[in-house]
């Protein structure tokens, strides 16, 4: 069946790199996404990689995706503070608009 | 409007009760869709609209729940004799259209609490 996961918790300490990871199952995923979701606020797109790529990166994010071990990772470089919150890694099956979604994995940063 | 927006942000109600959620998208998005999110999961999903259709409901749990969007815009969730399972918060999101990366804006959820 369809399943996403992550690490439930991540904790860096500020100015290092953030590496965020995520495992799923369908193989005819096209799209992946990451989304973050800061206390009270909506689910914040901040990147997503065509299944035809292997990486992509905007600015301090990089994505890594290895479709042979369908694992995705999120890289984050010098972690700031305001990078704090719940980061959902979610998969696009082949010809379907719906999104499944892992449970978030939290980052938290240490001073 | 700018962005996705969700009201109300907050309902507390009794056990039995019905209960509206509105959702009003990004104008000019044709699809918009329904999640509902527990506390500490990913959010799961409930029903999908193109235009003014409901294109899929099968992620609606049971007959107590059911959505409607009459003039292809404003979106209303509706929940019928509310139980404490229900208690979430019920997240939309708008797209422009339903192809290529799709990618969704998701509103401030409205957070349900069923006594």
């Amino acid at each position: 069946g369809e399943d996403v996961e992550q690490s439930l918790f991540l904790s860096v300490r500020e100015g290092d790199s953030s590496v965020i990871n995520c495992t799923y199952t369908d193989s005819s995923s096209t799209y992946l996404y990451w989304y973050k979701q800061e206390p009270g606020a909506g689910l914040q797109l901040l990147t997503y990689i065509f299944s035809n790529m292997d990486m992509k990166q905007d600015q301090r994010l990089t994505v890594l995706l290895n479709k042979k071990d369908k694992h995705l990772s999120l890289r984050i470089a010098d972690t700031q503070t305001g990078d704090s919150a719940i980061y959902f890694c979610a998969e696009r099956p082949n010809s379907n608009y719906q999104l499944i979604w892992g449970a978030g994995t939290k980052l938290i940063i240490k001073p | 409007g700018a962005g996705v927006s969700q009201t109300p942000s907050n309902k507390v109600t009794e056990k039995g009760k019905y209960v509206e959620l509105r959702c009003d998208p990004i104008s000019g998005h044709t699809a918009l869709y329904w999640y509902r999110q527990s506390l500490g999961q990913g959010p799961e999903f409930l029903i999908y609209f193109q235009g003014t259709g409901a294109a899929d409901d099968s992620g609606l749990p049971n007959d107590r729940f059911f959505a409607v969007r009459p003039e292809g815009s404003v979106s209303t969730l509706k929940i019928q004799r509310t139980e404490r399972g229900d208690s979430a918060v019920y997240l939309c999101a708008s797209s422009p259209q339903n192809s290529g990366a799709n990618v969704l804006t998701f509103g401030a959820g409205s957070r349900l609490t069923v006594l």
